[in-house]
């Protein structure tokens, strides 16, 4: 089946700093990919949704300067995370579509000190 | 714009009972509807999705237009359901999930 995977599975890191994570199709390629948010115990917030060789679609409301996304290949988009401060500190989620289905990667747990 | 509701955030039964997880949405066009399972400490993945029609774990779930519903059902919870559901409708090139229902089958 189709596996997404992410990296970092978890990172802390100091206010003011950025954050690299990124989101990898392993066996198939993924011409789009989606950026979720979650909050705890609370749903999945699409924040954006990827092209490969394009720009992000970002959700009303999410900071396009501040959450970066860069697809530059189709097994590859990276979430930075820039300038993070503490109400940053959540789950981020990427998936990878394959026709109409959606596959999740596993998640990156943020912590912004 | 389209949304999902899930009433029930927390849901529990015994063992061999009837469960229904139940799921109601708002969209204006034909929506495509997913039902996503998360297991504890393992990723979201697709539980079953309406146009298939299919029976996975025993869970079945029927679109009612009418009604705005795909309510997931099971005849006989086993423990190893035990997990949080989401309901989830893909509209306008994006999935909306609504807020989840964890489901405990106790033994």
């Amino acid at each position: 089946g189709a596996v997404v995977s992410q990296h970092p599975s978890w990172v802390i890191c100091k206010s003011g700093t950025s954050v690299k994570i990124e989101c990898r199709s392993l066996d198939f390629q993924a011409t789009t990919m989606f950026w979720y948010r979650q909050f705890p115990k609370q749903s999945l917030m699409l924040m954006a949704t990827s092209n490969e060789g394009s720009k992000a679609t970002y959700e009303q409301g999410v900071e396009k300067d501040k959450f970066l996304i860069n697809h530059a290949s189709l097994t590859l988009s990276t979430l930075t995370v820039t300038s993070a401060h503490p109400e940053d500190s959540s789950f981020y989620i990427c998936s990878a579509s394959v026709g109409d289905t959606q596959y999740f990667g596993p998640g990156t747990r943020l912590t912004v000190l | 714009a389209q949304r999902v509701t899930q009433p029930e955030k927390l849901l529990s039964v015994f063992k061999g009972a009837p469960v229904e997880l139940k799921c109601n949405y708002s969209y204006s066009g034909s929506p495509e509807l997913f039902w996503y399972v998360q297991y504890s400490r393992q990723r979201l993945q697709l539980l079953l999705r309406h146009i298939s029609r299919e029976s996975i774990k025993g869970f079945t779930a029927d679109l009612n237009k009418g009604e705005t519903s795909f309510h997931l059902k099971k005849p006989f919870a086993q423990e190893e359901d035990s997990a949080m559901y989401y309901c989830a409708l893909f509209g306008g090139s994006r999935l909306t999930f609504g807020e989840g229902t964890q489901l405990t089958v106790n033994p």
